[in-house]
């Protein structure tokens, strides 16, 4: 069945740059999505890639899609404190359902 | 974006009881879903809510123990019925954008079956 892998856990200093893997099995995948969830809080959708592109930019976030390689990528630029949080990559199709990733926790040291 | 509420935000229930657990939507959409997520886990998604006939459940959840309800084009509910331990979780709702086809997820109901 699909299947959505990423790493569990990245540590980066401020300002620097955090990138965040994911890798999904799908091909008939629609749309990549990468969502946030801060402690205790719900789901914010950051940022969502259509299948047929290769890149997005969006302010500090830069999503790149490898669909070759069935390779996700969230590039976080200037890190702050306030990224801290667990990031999820997700996948979609047309039924509007999605498959998630286990999650990766970034954890940013000032 | 849409604009999506749950209630309860929060329930601590004893086993054997059951929660009902309702969405609204700011505006009509075609497809309400409800995922859980077990503490410390990701999302799964338990079923698809649709208006004007059954729910469709994913491979390990039943209509028995999660029955939902899709009375119009804004609201949703699920319920999580004879409740153990086990079904302590964040139990979220979510909806498609038709135009842009991103995914919204409501705020989320944590709740803690003692």
């Amino acid at each position: 069945g699909e299947d959505v892998e990423q790493s569990l856990f990245l540590s980066v200093r401020e300002g620097d740059s955090s990138v965040i893997n994911c890798t999904y099995t799908d091909s008939s995948s629609t749309y990549l999505y990468w969502y946030k969830q801060e402690p205790g809080a719900g789901l914010q959708l950051l940022t969502y890639i259509f299948s047929n592109m290769d890149m997005k930019q969006d302010q500090r976030l830069t999503v790149l899609l490898n669909k070759k390689d069935k390779h996700l990528s969230l590039r976080i630029a200037d890190t702050q404190t306030g990224d801290s949080a667990i990031y999820f990559c997700a996948e979609g199709g047309n039924t509007g359902k999605l498959i998630f990733g286990q999650g990766t926790t970034l954890q940013v040291k000032p | 974006s849409a604009v999506i509420s749950q209630k309860p935000s929060r329930d601590i229930c004893q086993r054997g009881t059951s929660l009902t657990i309702q969405c609204q939507v700011d505006s009509q959409v075609t497809m309400m879903f409800w995922y859980r997520q077990q503490p410390g886990q990701s999302l799964t998604l338990i079923a698809t809510a649709n208006q004007g006939s059954e729910a469709t459940y994913e491979s390990g959840f039943v209509i028995d123990k999660f029955p939902i309800s899709r009375p119009n084009l804004t609201f949703s509910t699920l319920t999580v019925s004879n409740m153990s331990p086990e079904d302590s979780s964040i139990y979220l709702c979510s909806v498609p954008l038709a135009v842009q086809e991103t995914q919204y997820f409501g705020p989320g109901t944590r709740l803690l079956v003692l």
